[in-house]
């Protein structure tokens, strides 16, 4: 079992749509998620971080925790053209600082 | 924001060379540095941690004797690819733990395109 598992995609959504994409993780005692987008050819740039339980929104991003089931969400409101990019969903385990990604989710918008 | 730079963006080297890349945390003091490699198409893969004053720790199936880690200081680490061969290009990219932040507080430098011919 990965230990940070995203569906690859692509997942195509047309603009202005919302943009759903999901997480799972299998270190049980990590306690901080991150999602992460990286466009062709750059390094990833952080969206989000979230710590507790529930959902936590920042403009059109809003992610969400559920450590019981051991799963993060992202959700993209009113997606845009240029939200098409990879988003890497990330976790830090537990005990230390060491930050593992997922293989990342492909998200296309269409204009 | 803080901001880590990465040294060079891009480098074309013959197979048996060894390259040097270095990364900065231009505006804050990283006790802690990260080195990631990116195949096309595939995530980051976490190589080793570099931590200041001490040596790295590398992750499983990354050979110490071949990615040599400096962290001399709070603000440069090195990663040395040693006796490069053609299955090293790769995109790698360092991260920055900010010393005086949280947990989640790191940051990413652009990378560093590494082919071998």
């Amino acid at each position: 079992q990965k230990e940070v598992e995203q569906n690859s995609g692509p997942l195509s959504v047309p603009e202005g749509a919302i943009a759903s994409l999901n997480c799972t993780y299998s270190d049980r005692g990590s306690q901080s998620f991150f999602w992460y987008r990286q466009y062709s050819g750059k390094s990833p740039e952080l969206i989000m971080s979230i710590y507790s339980n529930g959902d936590k929104e920042d403009g059109r991003f809003t992610a969400q925790l559920n450590k019981a089931s051991q799963y993060v969400s992202l959700l993209i409101r009113d997606s845009q053209p240029s939200d098409s990019a990879t988003y890497l969903c990330a976790v830090n385990k537990a005990g230390g600082f060491k930050t593992i990604f997922g293989a990342g989710t492909r998200l296309f918008v269409k204009a | 924001g803080a901001v880590v730079s990465q040294h060079p963006s891009r480098v074309i080297c013959k197979s048996g060379t060894s390259v040097k890349i270095e990364c900065r945390s231009l505006d804050f003091q990283a006790t802690t540095m990260f080195w990631y490699r990116q195949f096309p198409k595939q995530s980051l893969m976490l190589m080793a941690t570099s931590n200041e004053g001490s040596k790295a720790t590398y992750e499983q199936g990354v050979e110490k004797d071949k990615f040599l880690i400096n962290h001399a200081s709070l603000t440069l680490s090195t990663l040395t690819v040693t006796s490069a061969h053609p299955e090293d290009s790769s995109f790698y990219i360092c991260s920055a733990r900010d010393f005086a932040g949280s947990e989640g507080d790191r940051y990413f430098g652009p990378g560093t395109r590494l082919t071998v011919t």
